[in-house]
């Protein structure tokens, strides 16, 4: 079975500086990975994805995240937070094979972002 | 182009009351899916449709709820009758053909069982 660990249920950070939020996860064989960020009073919104290649990948308003097999971790990274990337983050991930496990997403517990001034 | 909506964004029904969830995902999508997040916990997978087949209905919580895809596009998920441990937010979204997973949400539609 796979499953995902969200490890922080809130971070808290200063606008300007670094934005890190974890993601370790299971899965048979090799992963798709995903991040999506929930802001206020929004829906899902799909920020970046991990399928294949280079390890370190690059998404929306300046997300990052590197994948990282060994460890078995897809951590959601920004330089410089701003105020407006407080909302709730999301990882999640899907078997490469899809017989494995079928199309379906296992989402973690989610990860409450709080950028102050 | 439109993106995933969902009808209504928010319900407060009572214990016992029907309710019924629509989604109309992205034009061209075959695939689409249900999930729900209940008490702050993790999205959970309900089901998926290829088309208007149910593909997988494994996360289905039990026979009060009933998702339909007729003629392969919006989806309808009702709940009869409800019960207070449905509230949540229940999630749909669509995706293209298996090469491209990338799922694209909509809103979400709040649901209170009071």
């Amino acid at each position: 079975a796979q499953s995902v660990a969200q490890p922080e249920d809130q971070v808290n950070v200063a606008e300007g500086n670094p934005l890190t939020v974890k993601c370790t996860y299971s899965v048979s064989g090799n992963p798709y990975l995903f991040w999506y960020v929930q802001y206020p009073n929004r829906g899902l919104q799909f920020l970046l994805k991990y399928i294949t290649g280079d390890n370190l990948v690059k998404g929306s308003y300046g997300f990052e995240a590197e994948f990282n097999k060994s460890q078995t971790s897809f951590h959601l990274k920004k330089p410089s937070a701003l105020v407006s990337d407080s909302a709730l983050y999301f990882c999640a991930v899907r078997p490469l094979l899809i017989k494995a496990a079928g199309n379906k997403l296992t989402f973690g517990g989610g990860t409450r972002v709080l950028v102050k001034p | 182009e439109a993106g995933v909506t969902q009808f209504p964004s928010h319900s407060v029904i009572e214990k016992g009351q029907t309710v019924t969830l629509r989604c109309d995902p992205i034009s061209g999508h075959d695939n689409l899916y249900w999930y729900r997040r209940v008490m702050g916990k993790e999205i959970k997978f309900l089901l998926h449709f290829v088309k208007e087949s149910k593909q997988d209905e494994s996360g289905m919580p039990n026979n009060r709820f009933l998702a339909e895809r007729t003629g392969g596009t919006y989806s309808t998920l009702k709940v009869q009758p409800a019960e207070l441990e449905d509230s949540g937010v229940y999630f749909c979204a669509s995706s293209q053909v298996r090469d491209r997973p990338t799922a694209f949400f909509g809103q979400g539609t709040r649901l209170t069982v009071v």
